[in-house]
């Protein structure tokens, strides 16, 4: 009974190159949510998308992010042309239903852009 | 737009004192108010949350919180830490159903 797995677990880009990280819901939920921690920040909302639909982005950067959630596979978060600023942890969460308060979360991805 | 402040990044403990970790919310609206916990390299975990009816909610390792409407706080306590208690503590809360908005975290430290 795997909960959410993300990989990488640490990812180091150069300025400029792209950065894919992973989510791969919890069994049997459809809706997944993607939150960036910055350094001594708390956890800020990027996106929510369901299964082949993104219901929620308001809080995805204009440029150079993307999300997507295919009908099979994992959710991957893009991000291209890295920049310094983007080195963050980016925690990915999952539910079964819309609107399920407290979904849970995986261990997060650590990029680093160098 | 609601935001969460939770007064202090850092509580060290003694084992089997009580604690209570702060936190202060601002909404214009009714919200949901939640508490997280993250232990070392893993990710976050659901402690308790509030959505209605009684303002005193429980986890099931001792820890309550109680919303208080008033003073918009919805604080963490336990009666009698444990050393693995030992991590990092967030608030949260949120007025629509996608997007929580979080507190920079507590890290709570429980020693001997």
């Amino acid at each position: 009974n795997a909960g959410v797995m993300q990989n990488p677990r640490h990812l180091v880009r150069r300025r400029g190159q792209e950065a894919r990280l992973r989510c791969s819901p919890m069994k049997g939920h459809s809706h997944v949510y993607w939150y960036r921690q910055l350094p001594e920040e708390g956890l800020k909302f990027m996106v929510y998308l369901q299964k082949e639909n993104i219901i929620d982005e308001s809080g995805m950067p204009k440029e150079r992010f993307s999300a997507e959630f295919p009908k099979e596979g994992p959710s991957i978060l893009r991000i291209q042309q890295v920049v310094r600023g983007d080195s963050a942890a980016y925690f990915c969460a999952s539910s079964a239903n819309r609107g399920d308060y407290g979904y849970t979360f995986g261990s997060g991805t650590r990029l680093t852009v160098v | 737009a609601q935001s969460v402040t939770q007064l202090d990044s850092q509580v060290p403990v003694f084992e089997e004192a009580p604690v209570e970790l702060r936190c202060n919310y601002s909404s214009s609206v009714s919200v949901y108010l939640f508490w997280y916990v993250q232990y070392p390299n893993q990710g976050l975990q659901l402690l308790l949350k509030y959505l209605s009816g009684s303002t005193l909610v429980e986890s099931i390792n001792g820890f309550e919180a109680e919303f208080n409407k008033s003073q918009t706080s919805f604080h963490l306590r336990k009666p009698s830490v444990h050393i693995s208690d030992t991590a990092e503590y967030f608030c949260a809360v949120s007025a629509k159903k996608d997007a929580l908005n979080f507190g920079k975290g507590t890290s709570l430290l429980v020693t001997p």
